[in-house]
């Protein structure tokens, strides 16, 4: 099956600063790419929806301004946690689809804020 | 609007006994249904999934389920648990037109008791 890597699996960070996690669909291209949200011990949050080249579109209560998202290419979207705070931290799943009927899914990112 | 209820947030089953996860969607176009299995601190692994074929599909690991519209259920069943069946699982539900988003429901962690 297809794949997607998340990078890095695991980060700390200190409150304030800006982390940056990238999604990678390594053996094909992906049209749309999605940001996921997990808290833990819950369900899997949609945060925004990115198409290849062009703006986000994020869902309700999700702040763009905070989750930065861009898709330059067709194989990489990267989500910019902007000015992280406690409250950012969280397990973050990207997942990515060619526009066939199926989303594969990277590992996760486990986002620490100090 | 599309929506998934999983019923009941964790299950407890022993060794070699029937696996029976619960899951009824509601959707107001004929709907993608997906299982989805995820271990700690991992991404998600697709079981199986409902793209209004047969009714009945088979996944992997043993897995398999029922798409029944009159009762909107989409269950999952293995006949036979094995250890390492312990997981958290995921059903979650799409537009058959586009596929472009998911919804998942709340989770059931299954407990395997040896």
């Amino acid at each position: 099956g297809a794949v997607v890597s998340q990078h890095p699996s695991r980060v700390i960070c200190k409150s304030g600063t800006s982390v940056k996690i990238e999604c990678r669909s390594l053996d094909f291209q992906a049209t749309t790419m999605f940001w996921y949200r997990q808290f833990p011990k819950k369900s899997l949050m949609l945060m925004a929806t990115s198409n290849e080249g062009s703006k986000a579109t994020y869902e309700q209560g999700v702040e763009k301004d905070k989750f930065l998202i861009n898709h330059a290419s067709l194989t990489l979207s990267t989500l910019t946690v902007t000015s992280a705070h406690p409250e950012d931290s969280s397990f973050y799943i990207c997942s990515a689809t060619s526009g066939t009927n199926e989303q594969y899914f990277g590992p996760g990112t486990r986002l620490t804020v100090t | 609007a599309q929506s998934v209820t999983q019923l009941g947030s964790h299950v407890s089953v022993s060794e070699g006994a029937l696996v029976l996860l619960r899951c009824n969607y509601s959707s107001s176009v004929p709907p993608y249904l997906f299982w989805y299995v995820q271990y700690p601190n991992q991404g998600l692994q697709l079981l199986l999934k409902y793209t209004s074929a047969a009714t009945l599909v088979k996944g992997i690991n043993g897995f398999e389920a029922e798409f029944k519209k009159s009762e909107t259920s989409f269950h999952l069943t293995k006949p036979s648990a094995h250890m390492s069946d312990a997981a958290e699982y995921f059903c979650a539900v799409s537009d058959a037109g586009g596929y472009q988003k998911v919804t998942f429901g709340t989770g059931t962690k299954l407990q395997v008791i040896p």
